[in-house]
């Protein structure tokens, strides 16, 4: 079976620019998750989709993040303009079913911005 | 708010001993408590979940407990080898509507071979 995958695995690119991160969920899964890992804060949840919608998203830090989930095997987390401070790894995870079920991590997208 | 806290934040064994890692949370209304291990650069791998009315759940070498009420966690790990070398991340679940995972910042270990 597939993970979830995530793409790209690494990118960098200078403050100002719009930044989009991708994320396919496990065929099947119906919960996907955003969480930004730093050194300073570890992991953090940025938002949540059930079903393909927004279910929470008190975790996204500005209004400079956005994220969309057009349909079950797609997301995308956008950072526009971006800065030095969203320096970090995002994670993508999926779910499947109920709450009780674990959630399944992709490898991130670590991001750099100069 | 709920804290999640993993005590000791680094540790390094020769290899072959048995450990354990704790994990403490201040809110003890949680739907569920998920044990993982991340390798430099990769993601998060799930080792164990346990659910808020279980006490204990145990995978090969991998044990861990919850104690719910006291608003603690420990993951055992017996006869410990290189390959285990990792950071490990407790994470909450909270009770009621809400969804989400709220993590430790993670005990780094090292197996000495």
């Amino acid at each position: 079976d597939a993970g979830v995958i995530q793409s790209p695995r690494h990118e960098v690119t200078e403050m100002g620019q719009e930044v989009t991160l991708r994320c396919k969920p496990i065929s099947g899964h119906n919960s996907l998750f955003w969480y930004r890992q730093t050194m300073m804060r570890g992991l953090e949840l940025l938002i949540y989709f059930n079903n393909n919608v927004p279910i929470d998203d008190s975790g996204m830090p500005e209004d400079r993040f956005s994220a969309k989930m057009p349909n079950a095997s797609f997301s995308t987390l956008k950072i526009q303009p971006s800065e030095p401070r969203d320096s970090a790894v995002y994670f993508c995870a999926s779910r499947q079913g109920f709450r009780n079920q674990p959630q399944h991590f992709g490898d991130g997208t670590r991001l750099s911005i100069l | 708010k709920q804290e999640v806290t993993q005590i000791p934040a680094a540790l390094s064994v020769p290899e072959g001993e048995n450990l354990v890692l704790n994990c403490s949370f201040t809110d003890s209304a949680i739907y569920n408590l998920q044990w993982f291990r991340q390798d430099p650069g990769k993601g998060l791998t799930s080792l164990l979940l346990i659910q808020s009315s279980q006490r204990e759940q145990t995978s090969g070498r991998l044990n861990a407990s919850l104690d719910k009420s006291s608003g603690r966690s420990t993951l055992y790990i017996a006869a410990s080898q290189p390959g285990d070398s990792a950071t490990y991340l407790c994470a909450v679940r909270p009770g009621g509507g809400a969804d989400g995972l709220t993590f430790g910042k993670g005990t780094h270990l090292i197996i000495q071979p």
